[in-house]
């Protein structure tokens, strides 16, 4: 069965401080991966997927994440966070394919507070 | 183009009751997942519709039900209530694309539920 830990609860750092927020994952093939982040009362939005190719990828807001097959790891990251960024990450992972099986498993999301 | 659309945005059941959830999905998409998520948990997928036929269940048990439409807006039902239901609701939608998956999901604000 496919799973997804994100290790960290809540984390705090300050503006203008670089990011790294952590995501594993457990699936038995090829996964597809992503990064939501939901702010309060707010629905999901997309910040990034990895399908295939470059393992390092960009997303939207000046965020990227690495993909690493080899640690089962797609660790989203940002190098200067803006008090805007403070909200909840969630990651991640599923099969994605034509004409259905849109179903994802995500984590238990990171809570990001950013002090100014 | 209109985003993803649910009604209501917050409602109130008492146990045993039952409760219809609603959602528009984004123009030109054909596909809506729904999608469960409690109180600091990450979202669950409960079902997904395609071309007005439910393609994929999650683990949730036969009170939850759904009906997706010809203009493929989508209905999540939920009967007989158990105080465990409370939670946000979200739907996606998405599109297929010949070849390969369209790599997204689209969700709304979810519609908030708590059942006392």
């Amino acid at each position: 069965a496919q799973s997804v830990t994100q290790p960290d609860i809540h984390i705090t750092v300050s503006e203008g401080a670089s990011l790294e927020l952590r995501c594993n994952y457990s699936y038995g093939a090829t996964p597809y991966l992503f990064w939501y982040v939901q702010s309060p009362g707010q629905g999901l939005q997309l910040l990034l997927k990895y399908f295939s190719g470059d393992t390092l990828v960009q997303g939207i807001k000046g965020f990227e994440a690495e993909f690493k097959r080899s640690q089962s790891s797609f660790n989203l990251r940002k190098p200067s966070v803006h008090w805007s960024d403070a909200a909840e990450y969630f990651c991640a992972v599923g099969p994605l394919r034509p004409g259905g099986g849109n179903k994802l498993t995500f984590g238990t999301g990171t809570q990001l507070k950013v002090e100014l | 183009e209109t985003g993803v659309t649910q009604s209501p945005t917050h409602l109130i059941k008492t146990r045993g009751q039952q409760v219809t959830l609603r959602c528009s999905s984004q123009s030109g998409h054909n596909t809506v997942s729904w999608y469960q998520q409690a109180l600091g948990q990450g979202p669950q997928f409960i079902f997904q519709y395609y071309r007005e036929e439910e393609n994929g269940r999650g683990n949730f048990p036969p009170r939850f039900s759904g009906l997706q439409f010809p203009n493929y807006s989508s209905e999540l039902n939920v009967n007989a209530l158990e105080l465990d239901d409370s939670a946000l609701y979200l739907c996606a939608s998405s599109s297929d694309v010949a070849g390969g998956p369209s790599g997204e999901l689209f969700f709304g604000e979810g519609s908030r539920l708590t059942v006392l």
